[in-house]
């Protein structure tokens, strides 16, 4: 199995701008995370995903930010309009046996 | 509110000496005890995990955690460690009955040769 897959693995973008990040989880998984990794505030889950359902998005900043689950071997977390406080590190993560998670290699964001 | 405490933030060891990194938990019952391993520019990954039972559990490259439930914590520790042990450490808990992960702050491993 190739594991989680994040593309893009970086994006460039300027403020204001929409940015769309996408997720392919394990196939067999059934809860796929989103976090968000920042310095100040190290890693956030942002929403995750039980058979496809949204279970908990708290940790969503705002309605800026959304995500979606339309089948269970994709996701993506859109973020419009993009600002530069939302420059981070994203990571998509999906749920093995017995609770461990796979994360994926990260999209390293930069909005200016 | 559940959380997850690693007052260490930065740990420095000589090449070879042990190492003990600290994790402490708030949650009313025994949750789910995890550590995971980021190393720079990746994403983190499984070290070891604790659900019940024996106390002192093994996970992959040499390391250990205890659970000891009298100070909630899960204390991580190798007996000798290596240059490519360097990198930021992940204690999570996941309370029982959710798959919501909750993670600490992390503790950042340097090791000097």
């Amino acid at each position: 199995d190739a594991g989680v897959i994040q593309s893009p693995r970086h994006e460039v973008t300027e403020m204001g701008q929409e940015v769309t990040l996408r997720c392919k989880p394990i196939s067999g998984h059934n809860s796929l995370f989103w976090y968000r990794q920042t310095m100040m505030r190290g890693l956030e889950l942002l929403i995750y995903f039980n058979n496809n359902v949204p279970i908990d998005d708290s940790g969503m900043p705002e309605d800026r930010f959304s995500a979606k689950m339309p089948n269970a071997s994709f996701s993506t977390l859109k973020i419009q309009p993009s600002e530069p406080r939302d420059s981070a590190v994203y990571f998509c993560a999906s749920l093995g046996v017995d609770y461990e998670q796979y994360f994926g290699p990260g999209t390293r964001l930069t909005v200016t | 509110a559940q959380s997850v405490t690693q007052p260490d933030i930065h740990i420095t060891v000589s090449e070879g000496a042990s190492l003990e990194l600290r994790c402490n938990y708030s949650y009313g019952a025994t949750p789910y005890l995890f550590w995971y391993v980021q190393s720079p520019g990746q994403g983190l990954q499984l070290l070891l995990k604790y659900f019940s039972g024996d106390t002192l559990v093994q996970g992959i490259k040499g390391f250990e955690a205890e659970f000891k439930r009298s100070q909630s914590s899960f204390n991580l520790r190798k007996p000798s460690v290596h240059w490519s042990d360097a990198a930021e450490y992940f204690c999570a808990v996941v309370p029982s009955g959710t798959y919501k992960y909750i993670f600490g702050t992390g503790t950042r491993l340097k090791v000097l040769a």
